[in-house]
Order: structure tokens, then C-alpha cells, then sequence
């Protein structure tokens, strides 16, 4: 079955401090991948997506996400992460090549981000 | 644009009462889903529906059902209500996930609905 791992439960960092989250998946195939951030209260916001083409994704609010299919990986970073960005991090996979549930997502557990002002 | 819209918010229920969770969307998306959200565990898919009058489960499903009368709305009931189905629930939908045109689409996710099952 296919599965995705997010290796960090909780993180705490300082503000200015740099960000790497890990995910990898276990599907070999044809994925899209996703990063969703969940603010206290809210519901999830896409970051950055993955679907084909430059491995280095950028997304909103400073974020980028590097595709390394030998991996299986897909970890989002941040070069100087800040007060506002505490929150839960949570990466997704949906497979293209599957049949029946084709398309649907594929959610990490998640990692929460808690930033120290 | 209101996106996806789900009522109620906040519920309490009784162990053994059942209820109904209303998911609406505005974007003529023609997937939609439930998933439960519970702490470590991520987001898991109890079911989805790719079509009007068509659903499907997820990785959860026992304990709940779906119906999708509408392409707007995704209903999701709880028939005995149990205490392990307390969770907060959130729908979500997309544009349909079979073309390579849209299948870089993300799901756009409604606010959640706190449920807790005394």
C-alpha cells in the first residue's frame, strides 16, 4: 500500500532559523506531490505542488520543495522561517497510475512547526 | 467564491444518536471527499465520490455513509454515533483526477466540523 512519512512529529525552531521538513513516499510510479500547511484553527492550504518538469518547486510565502524521485522525496524548506509560521505541515501524494482510487491523496501525519519570536 | 462550505461547525452527539455533515461546493469540482482528522494521525480518507450518484470508500470508511444526490453537495452520515468518531471532518473537492489536465489539481479543503461523541 502506499504510504507517506513524515520523519519530524514537532519541530521548534527561532525565528531567522532555516527550515527543512522531510517526506518520502513508498509508490514508484507517476505522482504528483503536494505540501499543505494547516494554521491553528484552520482548515489546510496548499503550499507548493509538484507535477512534472524543474524538481525545485517554489511556493507561497518563501517555501520551496525539491523532488528527488531516486528518493522518493519531496522536503520542503525555508531559508528563514518566522513567528507567523507555526503551524502543521503536511505532505501528500496522489498516484496517477492506480486505477479506482486514482487520484486520491495520500497524507503524511504531519509535523508541527512551532516558531520561538 | 465561497469554496467548499461545510455545516455544521461544532457538534455534540450522544453515543447512538445519528447525524448528517453537509459538504457544499461552488466550483463545479466533480471530486469530492471526507476525511477525518485525529492528532498523529494525519488526514484519512473515509470516502469520496468522483460523480453525482457515484461513491466510493476510503481507507475509513466503517461506521459512516456518503451520498451525493447533488455534483454540489457531499453528505456524510454518522447512523450510531460512537465515541472513536470523535475527530474534526473536513470535505474537500477537486476537479476530476482521470486527465492529465487537471490532475495536478489540489484539493480545495472546507473549514472542518468539530465533532465530539460523548
Amino acid at each position: 500500500a502506499q504510504s507517506v512519512s513524515q520523519h519530524n512529529h514537532h519541530v521548534i525552531l527561532s525565528e531567522a532559523a532555516s527550515l527543512e521538513l522531510g517526506c518520502n513516499y513508498s509508490y514508484g510510479g507517476t505522482v504528483n506531490l503536494f505540501w499543505y500547511v494547516q494554521y491553528p484553527g484552520q482548515h489546510l492550504q496548499l503550499l507548493l505542488k509538484y507535477f512534472s518538469g524543474d524538481p525545485l518547486v517554489k511556493g507561497i510565502k518563501g517555501f520551496e520543495a525539491e523532488f528527488i524521485k531516486s528518493k522518493f522525496s519531496f522536503n520542503l524548506r525555508k531559508p528563514s522561517v518566522q513567528w507567523s509560521d507555526t503551524a502543521e505541515y503536511f505532505c501528500a501524494v496522489k498516484s496517477l497510475d492506480y486505477g479506482g482510487s486514482q487520484g486520491n491523496l495520500i497524507f503524511g501525519k504531519g509535523t508541527k512547526l512551532s516558531v520561538k519570536p | 467564491n465561497a469554496g467548499v462550505t461545510q455545516t455544521p461547525k461544532f457538534r455534540v452527539l450522544k453515543t447512538g444518536q445519528s447525524m448528517t455533515l453537509l459538504c457544499a461546493q461552488d466550483m463545479n469540482h466533480e471530486y469530492m471527499y471526507w476525511y477525518r482528522q485525529d492528532p498523529g494521525m494525519g488526514l484519512r480518507l473515509i470516502h469520496y465520490s468522483v460523480g453525482e450518484g457515484t461513491t466510493a470508500k476510503g481507507e475509513v470508511p466503517d461506521g459512516y455513509n456518503v451520498s451525493r444526490l447533488k455534483k454540489q453537495n457531499f453528505l456524510l452520515g454518522l447512523e450510531s454515533a460512537a465515541p472513536s468518531q470523535t475527530s474534526v471532518y473536513f470535505c474537500a473537492s477537486s476537479y476530476s483526477s482521470n486527465t492529465r489536465t487537471f490532475s495536478n489539481q489540489p484539493q480545495h479543503f472546507g473549514d472542518g466540523t468539530r465533532l465530539s461523541i460523548l
